[in-house]
């Protein structure tokens, strides 16, 4: 399984935009990248998934280079509840999340 | 709400007691899955069942622990003999078969004494 690297963590304030980046130099072919946000005490929630060039949905952006090599999730204008972890996976079905990067959000 | 629901929440045991726990998917999803969370890290998947069938198992699945999902709809977790160290967040997720998103539910939380 493709093992990923991201921040610890990260600092931002409301209003501004945030990019976290992944690499995940060992990905294969088949993998699909996946970015999940985990509140305190909640199950881990789906933000985003792509394979390839830039996938956008309501919530994020995610943009991946040609080479795949490495991933960056875009969250526009946040705001104090997205104060979470958020996890960049490779793979399958069978998740392996690392630590994620926990991002804290200032006023 | 039709999300996936886990049952208890919240369990605290004496070491060497058994427990089990319930999850409940989404009703059309035929990929179930459990993983295990400690305190400051993320997620460790466990094993994961298509339908009735359980198809992969980690290390971290020792012989303690035993899955089911004996109809392809709910699943149960049971661990025999607990250990403090068992002492964790247990997670059930589901989803469609394919790299689809899995819908984790709120977890269950195991306190060994």
């Amino acid at each position: 399984l493709a093992k990923t690297t991201q921040p610890i963590s990260m600092d931002s304030y409301e209003g501004q935009e945030v990019n976290i980046t992944c690499s995940h130099n060992n990905i294969a072919t088949n993998d699909y990248i996946t970015w999940y946000q985990q509140f305190p005490s909640q199950g881990p929630r789906f933000i985003i998934q792509g394979y390839k060039t830039k996938v956008t949905n309501e919530v994020a952006s995610l943009f991946i280079p040609a080479d795949r090599k490495s991933s960056t999730l875009s969250l526009p204008r946040v705001s104090l509840s997205d104060t979470a972890v958020y996890y960049c996976l490779v793979g399958g079905y069978m998740l392996t999340f690392g630590g994620g990067t926990r991002l804290m959000v200032k006023p | 709400d039709t999300g996936v629901s886990q049952d208890p929440r919240h369990k605290i045991t004496k070491r060497g007691q058994n427990v089990t726990f319930r999850c409940d998917p989404i009703s059309e999803h035929n990929r179930l899955y459990w993983y295990r969370q400690t305190l400051g890290q993320g997620p460790e998947f466990l094993t994961y069942f298509q339908n009735e069938a359980q198809l992969e198992k980690s290390r971290l699945l020792s012989d303690r622990f035993s899955a089911e999902r004996p109809k392809g709809s709910f699943s149960t977790l049971e661990i025999q003999r607990t250990e403090q160290g068992d002492s964790a967040m247990y997670l059930c997720a589901s989803s469609h078969p394919g790299p689809d998103e899995q819908y984790f539910g709120p977890g269950t939380r195991l306190t060994v004494t």
